[in-house]
């Protein structure tokens, strides 16, 4: 069964500055996906970012990017020029390429902003 | 506005009571979820619906009973909960592809009291 490992709890960066959050997955599949949320206090779950397993090139979205090691399982997410608005919980997640619709999750890691 | 509603945001409720979680989606998607969020735990899938039709059951208790009468519609009735059902319940719908990942309700709070 594949799991996603989060193995920060808690992260803090002063604004402006840049974060990585780490994220570790074990699979036996080759074709995958993955996934970056972000959980503010608002509640709602917001797809910040995703990788598709067979894509050599790392996925960018604005000042979030992602750090993909298909060899190594690890799937980090860089945010750099770090915002107050990004003070949120962020989870990493796992999806087969099969026909079952499930998303694996890590435990998260939330993210402090620093002023 | 999200494309995905649930209602109501905060729900107390009694051991004794009955109530039920709505959640809502307008985004043509085919498939639609219901998650448990509970502090410093990974995110519970407790049931899938593809098509209307139930595909999982994460061996949750009977007192949570999902219904999903249409596409965009998904329901969670509770009843007789104990106060560690206390969390945060997502409602969460996807399309076929697996590109994509999900769109996420802001959840409903529910207290067991």
């Amino acid at each position: 069964a594949q799991t996603v490992t989060q193995s920060q709890p808690e992260m803090s960066v002063q604004e402006a500055e840049t974060v990585t959050l780490s994220c570790t997955y074990d699979t036996s599949e080759s074709d995958y996906y993955l996934f970056w949320y972000k959980q503010p206090p608002s509640r709602q779950m917001i797809l910040v970012i995703r990788q598709e397993a067979y894509k050599q090139q790392n996925a960018t979205e604005n000042r979030f990017s992602v750090n993909f090691q298909k060899a190594a399982k690890s799937f980090s997410l860089k945010i750099s020029d770090s915002q107050l608005g990004d003070a949120a919980m962020y989870f990493c997640a796992y999806r087969s390429a099969d026909s079952n619709y499930q998303l694996i999750w890590g435990a998260g890691t939330k993210l402090i902003i620093k002023p | 506005e999200t494309g995905v509603t649930q209602t109501p945001r905060h729900l107390v409720m009694g051991m004794t009571n009955k109530k039920s979680l709505k959640c809502e989606q307008h985004l043509g998607h085919n498939a639609m979820y219901w998650y448990k969020q509970s502090a410093k735990k990974p995110l519970e899938l407790m049931f899938v619906y593809n098509f209307k039709e139930q595909t999982e059951n994460n061996s949750v208790p009977s007192r949570f009973s999902p219904e999903c009468p249409n596409s965009s519609h998904l329901f969670l009735h509770l009843h007789t909960l104990q106060p560690e059902d206390s969390a945060l319940y997502l409602c969460a719908s996807s399309p076929l592809s697996e590109l994509y990942g999900y769109t996420f309700g802001s959840g409903t709070r529910l207290t067991v009291v």
